[in-house]
């Protein structure tokens, strides 16, 4: 049940971008997306509730295709600040589920 | 959105020992509480479903003898670990739903038990 990230781990440069994918062997009806400094509990990055729906904050933006039950998550131009462990959830049964999370590095 | 409390922040207990941690919410009246455990380098695991004036849902694998909910208001939950041993350690995490579907998360209690 739980949802599958990929990649696990990713080093970045600063400005660089990257790209971050869930999926699921189940229906998805929505997705969240958090982002976990170390030590610290996570932080909502966004929610995506209906199948093809994209939405973005700056440079950090996301799409849920609900046919192939996959969201990705992009980040352009990474910063320092974007270093950390980003998890996205499915709901399930009104639970959320983690996958088991991607560990970005930025590095000057 | 929902501000969500914890407390203790960070807890040290002796094996055999019981700790209550406590997850408050702020400005939210919640129904429903998660509470979510996180080893190191590891997910966030669900471990249990937190209901008001209810009995909690456990999650498969978690024994609720031993992890005790109470969900007594609509502002605060509490989980108690009894008889907590070293393999018990880990960080406690608790959320609520808000009214935009949106999870809120506390900020976490780290247990450490020697």
């Amino acid at each position: 049940q739980q949802p599958v990230q990929s990649p696990q781990a990713v080093i970045l440069r600063e400005g660089e971008d990257a790209v971050i994918n869930c999926s699921s062997s189940k229906a998805l009806y929505s997705v969240h997306w958090y982002r976990q400094k170390h030590g610290e509990a996570p932080v909502f990055l966004m929610i995506l509730l209906k199948g093809g729906e994209q939405k973005g904050h700056e440079k950090i933006s996301a799409s849920f295709n609900e046919k192939k039950q996959q969201s990705s998550l992009y980040l352009t131009a990474s910063q320092l600040s974007y270093s950390g462990t980003y998890f996205c959830g499915t709901e399930i049964g009104g639970k959320l589920i983690f996958g088991q999370g991607t560990e970005l590095s930025v590095k000057p | 959105g929902a501000v969500v409390s914890q407390h203790p922040s960070w807890v040290i207990c002796k094996s055999g020992t019981s700790v209550k941690i406590e997850c408050r919410s702020l400005d939210f009246q919640a129904t429903t509480m998660f509470w979510y455990r996180q080893f190191p380098k590891q997910s966030l695991m669900l471990m249990a479903t937190s209901n008001e004036g209810s009995k909690a849902t456990y999650e498969q694998g978690v024994e609720k003898d031993k992890f005790l909910i109470n969900h007594a208001s609509l502002t605060l939950s509490t989980l108690t670990v009894t008889s907590a041993h070293p393999e018990d350690s880990s960080f406690y995490i608790c959320s609520l739903q808000g009214s935009t579907d949106t999870q809120y998360f506390g900020p976490g209690t780290r247990l450490t038990v020697l």
